[in-house]
């Protein structure tokens, strides 16, 4: 019954490879989000995303894009992958009447 | 956009002892501040948040204070324990209701609690 979960949790790929990671939530929230830790644990918001918009950080580089099937998942799709990838990406969800905002296991990135 | 100050990077503390994590913002348009606990290899997990209309909140051994005129706000633990050791993250944000608005977190203290 996890609440946020996310898919898979370590990923290892070689330079230029285009990768996927899935996330899910089963709590009824309507919006969603991706943060990038680096290595040095600094979180940083990727993107936003609900049913009527998607707000991007603008330091995110176009290689990254956001991909929501429905409301229950926000996949994030990497083409291209850097070394500079390298590092946990965690989902998280929240419903548009509360403030908090939940956390997903997280996906460990190693590009190679 | 939003700027999030974190001190200090790395906090000792003797086992029973209180601590303070202290942050800082610029856009004083953000009206919601949480802190997150994130342990070795986990996830990061909500512990205490406080919204603008509010000065001080407390949850057991945790509290959080904000002061909106100075743009800071601060975690305090009281009567810390092994398992206080951690990686606190503070976050800030403007919520407008509907909107989907990501935090702006700190870079972390490392709250290391001594036996």
């Amino acid at each position: 019954d996890t609440a946020v979960s996310q898919t898979p949790k370590y990923l290892v790929t070689q330079m230029g490879n285009d990768k996927s990671i899935k996330c899910e939530q089963n709590l009824g929230h309507d919006t969603m989000y991706w943060y990038k830790q680096d290595s040095k644990k600094f979180l940083k918001i990727m993107f936003s995303y609900n049913n009527k918009e998607l707000i991007i950080n603008e330091t995110v580089p176009n290689r990254f894009s956001p991909k929501s099937p429905d409301k229950a998942h926000l996949n994030l799709h990497i083409n291209s992958l850097e070394l500079g990838d390298s590092a946990v990406y965690f989902c998280a969800s929240s419903h548009y009447r509360s403030y908090e905002q939940y956390f997903g296991p997280g996906t460990r990135l190693t590009v190679t | 956009g939003e700027n999030v100050e974190q001190h200090p990077s790395t906090l000792s503390v003797q086992e029973g002892d209180s601590a303070v994590i202290k942050c800082t913002y610029s856009d004083s348009a953000s009206n919601y501040f949480p802190w997150y606990k994130q342990e070795l290899g986990k996830r990061p997990q909500l512990i205490i948040d406080i919204r603008s209309n509010v000065g001080e909140k407390k949850d057991q051994r945790i509290a959080v204070t904000l002061n909106k005129t100075a743009k800071h706000f601060s975690l305090h633990i009281t009567e810390t324990q092994p398992e206080d050791s951690a990686v606190y993250f503070c976050a800030a944000t403007l919520y407008s209701g509907g909107g989907a608005d990501g935090l702006t977190f700190g870079k972390g203290t490392h709250l290391i609690i001594q036996p």
